[in-house]
């Protein structure tokens, strides 16, 4: 079992929809939970990090879910330029590891 | 504004050569990473470092060895390139938190996407 997994998708949306991505991890002990936005042929940058309570940036949202192990990404009123590759990265406390997920690939149209 | 370079953006070997690979960050991180990208696989960690001339094994460091001699720059060595080592190749920096801290935000350079025939 991999570490972190994630729907590879692609999810295919109009623009205005809402969209969700799940993400589990197999370490109980993991400390911090981070979404990437990874655009075609350029490298990941941090969306944003995940907290115990939960946090929002705008149209996203995400969630971290301890007893089940997954944190989560919603997306309200997609934009074309949502369109992008999501990573679901998991680390440790006191490691530099971070365990990065396959990616969830998310296509917005017009 | 931050920045993390890598020497090429696009590279191709011949099996057997010896490549090099590097990477530069103007942040004054303490950390810096070498991962390579695979479709399906995500980013895969091959070494890390905390500090120079320090260095650890990530995931898979079989068939590389890297070399931090100076603070900002962090390089990675295919001693001898195979075909299987095809990729695409991410650096990434992060800053040193206190004992005990949290992973931070990784800043990662444009890749380099190394061919070898």
């Amino acid at each position: 079992r991999k570490e972190v997994e994630q729907d590879p998708g692609p999810f295919n949306v109009p623009e205005g929809a809402t969209v969700a991505f799940n993400c589990t991890y197999s370490n109980s002990a993991s400390q911090s939970f981070f979404w990437y936005r990874q655009d075609c042929r350029k490298e990941p940058k941090l969306l944003m990090s995940v907290y115990s309570s939960g946090n929002e940036d705008g149209r996203f949202t995400a969630q971290l879910n301890r007893a089940s192990q997954y944190i989560s990404l919603l997306i309200r009123d997609s934009k074309l330029s949502d369109s992008a590759t999501y990573l679901c990265v998991v680390g440790n406390t006191g490691g530099f590891k971070t365990i990065f997920g396959a990616g969830t690939r998310l296509f917005v149209k017009a | 504004d931050v920045k993390v370079t890598q020497s090429s953006r696009y590279l191709v070997k011949r099996t057997g050569e010896k490549v090099f690979l590097e990477c530069v960050q103007d942040m004054d991180h303490e950390n810096m990473f070498w991962y390579r990208q695979d479709p399906g696989l995500g980013l895969r960690l091959i070494y890390f470092s905390y500090d120079v001339k320090m260095k650890e094994k990530g995931d898979i460091p079989e068939g590389y060895s890297v070399s931090r001699e100076k603070k900002e720059r962090f390089s990675l060595i295919l001693e001898s390139a195979s075909t299987n080592q095809t990729s695409m190749y991410l650096c990434a920096s992060t800053s040193q938190g206190l004992a005990g801290s949290l992973p931070g935000e990784q800043f990662f350079g444009p890749g380099t996407r190394l061919t070898v025939l």
